[in-house]
């Protein structure tokens, strides 16, 4: 059973044009919900952990909220550097292994 | 603050053989995890060092092993190589819970 599940798979934006990311999530005791940020072919970068449902975290044009199932990343005004993979991995209370969604693939287009 | 770094960069071996990649964590964390990206895919958690101990393993077979240094770095070793082994291979290091990666590894088996 997959803990995490993230969507869309893809996504192609219009440079400007906001959106927003889903991971939802089964694990019994969240202890932290993260997100990352992937280029081809190097280690995910981290942007935001969240603890807590209605906690919300934001930097420069990203925002990643949660809820008691899912999270979401918004993304405000894309620019094309912001084309990457973004993961999001959560964390059991008792446990000390991360679990990745499959990420989903953003593309801007200028 | 260098941040997790892993050696080497990229590796080409064949099928039998066996492989060690290194990894030194981020200044003032004790903790190191390994995991193995499949491309297109989340990372999979491999297994987790504190204290020069494994804390917790993925589901992953006995062929991979590793180790912690008093320096608290780390090594992977995978025996008996497979086609299937042929992947990314990221070390993160963390303190309390943030995990924070390295630029991985690109095994390749062949």
């Amino acid at each position: 059973e997959d803990q995490v599940t993230q969507s869309p798979e893809a996504l192609r934006l219009q440079e400007g044009e906001s959106s927003s990311l889903n991971c939802s999530y089964t694990v019994s005791g969240l202890r932290g919900l993260f997100w990352y940020r992937q280029d081809p072919g190097k280690g995910p970068e981290f942007l935001f952990t969240l603890y807590s449902a209605g906690e919300e975290k934001e930097k420069e044009r990203l925002k990643a909220t949660l809820t008691k199932k899912e999270s979401f990343l918004h993304i405000t005004a894309p620019k094309p550097e912001d084309s990457a993979t973004y993961l999001c991995a959560v964390q059991e209370g008792t446990g000390n292994q991360f679990y990745f969604g499959t990420g989903t693939s953003l593309t801007v287009i200028p | 603050d260098a941040g997790v770094t892993q050696s080497p960069t990229h590796l080409i071996k064949t099928r039998g053989q066996q492989v060690t990649l290194r990894c030194s964590p981020k200044s003032g964390h004790d903790t190191v995890s390994w995991y193995q990206q499949a491309l297109g895919q989340g990372p999979q958690f491999i297994f987790q060092y504190y204290e020069e101990e494994e804390r917790q393993r993925g589901n992953f077979p006995d062929r991979f092993s590793g180790h912690q240094f008093p320096n608290y770095s780390s090594e992977l070793n995978v025996n008996a190589l497979l086609l299937g082994d042929s992947a990314l291979y990221l070390c993160a290091s963390s303190g309390w819970d943030t995990q924070y990666f390295g630029p991985g590894t690109r095994l390749t088996v062949l």
